[in-house]
């Protein structure tokens, strides 16, 4: 099971709206709608910002939201804040009921 | 309040066998529709799933280390058991368990904190 595809950096400055995509393949993020989104700050344990491509769980912002279009997911943050300056990660559950991560974006609020 | 708590050797040798164990509280894996899983991230790299069991005793492994692997779960103590053999420094990690479940199946939605392991001679 190949990881799946994110870009290594993006960045945006306070405010701005950015966009982390996810690219899979037809065995994982395009044949299941059971893509999540998670946030690592250095030093810390992932948390979960988005499942199943579009929710949130409780207590996550509304500024964090996920898309889908084919094998490529997406999160967006609208109205970015200092403290989202973190390392953002992608999974998909696949064909073979395993799970699969992405290589991970470095997101920098400049 | 649910938690997890990953405890393991902090130092291994090459070709040795790994044993982490998760112990968790606030959920079991008894009879609900619950699992969890075991995830690696080398020091400064990405993220890396290994296994998962669920409540049904249902295994699941990566197709890359599957037949390194071995996961089991103690319902009577609430912890989960990952074996990795013949491990080798590339191996060195920190090792998080993390828990699936009810509406949240196919995603992470509690992590314990982590414990990392370095494989050196």
């Amino acid at each position: 099971q190949s990881a799946l595809t994110q870009p290594a950096s993006v960045s945006g400055s306070p405010g701005q709206s950015i966009t982390i995509s996810c690219t899979g393949s037809s065995n994982d993020v395009g044949l299941y709608n059971y893509v999540s989104w998670y946030q690592q700050h250095p030093g810390k344990a992932p948390k979960l910002l988005i499942y199943d491509v579009t929710n949130r769980p409780s207590g996550v912002s509304d500024r964090f939201s996920g898309s889908k279009s084919g094998n490529t997911a997406s999160l967006t943050i609208s109205g970015l804040q200092t403290e989202d300056e973190a390392d953002y990660y992608c999974s998909s559950f696949t064909t073979s009921s395993t799970r699969v991560f992405g290589g991970g974006t470095k997101l920098t609020v400049v | 309040q649910v938690t997890l708590r990953e405890s393991g050797p902090a130092l291994v040798k090459p070709t040795q066998t790994l044993t982490l164990t998760c112990t968790f509280s606030g959920f079991s894996l008894r009879g609900s529709a619950m699992c969890v899983s075991w995830i690696r991230q080398p020091p400064g790299k990405a993220l890396e799933w290994l296994a998962l069991i669920d409540s049904d005793d249902d295994k699941y492994y990566s197709t890359s280390l599957g037949t390194r692997l071995t996961i089991s779960k103690d319902t009577s103590k609430n912890q989960v058991v990952l074996t990795m053999i013949n491990m080798d420094p590339v191996d060195t990690a920190t090792y998080y368990c993390a828990r699936s479940g009810r509406d949240l199946f196919f995603a992470f939605d509690i992590w314990g904190q982590g414990t990392r392991v370095t494989v050196s001679a």
